[in-house]
Parts: C-alpha cells; sequence; structure tokens
C-alpha cells in the first residue's frame, strides 16, 4: 500500500535553533517527492522537490535530503524563525498515475520567542 | 498573475443543499486536482482534470462532481450536502513536464455543513 509517515507528529523550538523533520514513504514506483509548508489557513506552498537522483536540494534556510534506497526523506531547517511556525507536507508521487500523489499527514511546528 | 484563487472562502450549508466551489487558475496549467483537508489526515484527492473537457475519479470522489468546461476553471459540485463534507477544500494545478512538476495550491475553502 502506497503510504507516507511523518515524524514528529509536531515539534516546538526555540527561535535560532535548528530542527530535522522526517518522512518515510512506501510509494512504488517513485516519481518524485516534495516538501510543502502550510500555513494556518493557508494552501500549502512548494519548498522544494527531488528526483530519485537526487540526494540533497536547498531552498534558503531548508535543506532536503532523500535517500531512494531506504525510501527516507528529511527537511533540515536551519536557524528558525518564529515565521517558520507551519504545517510541513511530505508528498510522494508514483510514476506514470496523476491520481497517485500520497500526502502525509504532516509535521506542526512552533517555533517559539 | 494570480496563480490559483477559489471562491468562496467559506460557506455555511444546510445538510441536502447544493453548492459549487469555483476554481481558477491563470497560468495555463493543464492539470487541475480537488483534495480535502481534515484533522489528522493527509490531503485526499476528490477529482482531477488532465486537460479542459477532461475529469476523473480520485481517492474520494462520492458525493462530489467536477466539471471543466474552460481550461482555466476546474468546478466542484455537492449535490445534497451532508455533514461528513465539512471540510478545507483545496484546489491545485500542474503543469506535467516532466520529473520535477509541483502543484500550486489555492487558499482553500471553508465548508461547514450543519
Amino acid at each position: 500500500k502506497n503510504q507516507v509517515e511523518q515524524s514528529p507528529q509536531s515539534l516546538i523550538i526555540l527561535e535560532g535553533k535548528n530542527c530535522t523533520l522526517q518522512c518515510n514513504y512506501t510509494v512504488s514506483p517513485f516519481s518524485n517527492l516534495r516538501w510543502y509548508k502550510q500555513d494556518t489557513g493557508r494552501g500549502p506552498v512548494s519548498l522544494t522537490i527531488m528526483t530519485f537522483s537526487e540526494n540533497t536540494k536547498s531552498n534558503g534556510r531548508y535543506t532536503a535530503t532523500l535517500d531512494a534506497d531506504t525510501k527516507q526523506s528529511s527537511l533540515h531547517i536551519t536557524a528558525s524563525q518564529l515565521s517558520d511556525s507551519a504545517s510541513y507536507i511530505c508528498v510522494v508521487s508514483a510514476g506514470n498515475r496523476d491520481d497517485k500523489i500520497i500526502f502525509g499527514k504532516g509535521t506542526r511546528l512552533h517555533i517559539l520567542p | 498573475n494570480a496563480g490559483v484563487t477559489q471562491t468562496p472562502k467559506f460557506r455555511v450549508l444546510k445538510t441536502g443543499q447544493s453548492m459549487t466551489l469555483l476554481c481558477a487558475q491563470d497560468m495555463n496549467h493543464e492539470y487541475m486536482y480537488w483534495y480535502r483537508q481534515d484533522p489528522g489526515m493527509g490531503l485526499r484527492l476528490i477529482h482531477y482534470s488532465v486537460g479542459e473537457g477532461t475529469t476523473a475519479k480520485g481517492e474520494v470522489p462520492d458525493g462530489y462532481n467536477v466539471s471543466r468546461l474552460k481550461k482555466q476553471n476546474f468546478l466542484l459540485g455537492l449535490e445534497s450536502a451532508a455533514p461528513s463534507q465539512t471540510s478545507v477544500y483545496f484546489c491545485a494545478s500542474t503543469q506535467k513536464t516532466g520529473l520535477l512538476e509541483t502543484q500550486y495550491f489555492g487558499p482553500g475553502t471553508r465548508l461547514l455543513v450543519l
């Protein structure tokens, strides 16, 4: 069964600290993996997208890693800011299927001043 | 360039009423999607379209209908609303250009069915 599991479910850190969010997936065949940021009351916004041949991709203070062998991805946030408080959603697309886009439940990140 | 817009932003319905949610995109994308997001769950695909005049069922299509008469618009209809359809509905669009396509989401429509 195609699944995307994210951990932790929620995380609280102090402003300025780093954190890492995890994503494990069982989607097959794999096409790409994306990380989205969703602010409260808003739609998800894309942070990174990676194919199986990419190990790391950065977008400012956000760095995503992908291990296609172990089917794991992580999103590392450096020097967190209050504006980073949001839900972070891992999304995996299955190849050749327009409807097989599997969303994780998200990690809710709270940044405290 | 407004991206993906949704109307209305919020709506309250009584059980049995009908309504249509409108999604519009100005990026000339071929693919459009309707999702619902419920607490504690990932986004679930209701219906999608791979081009003007086409529609297809997603994971949770029951109780919903869609139409894509124009490339830029994707309508989601609820014929007879039920409390189980209380949710936040997101529209998304994408242009398939190989493996690196990404979805652009609208701001969401919050629907409460009493």
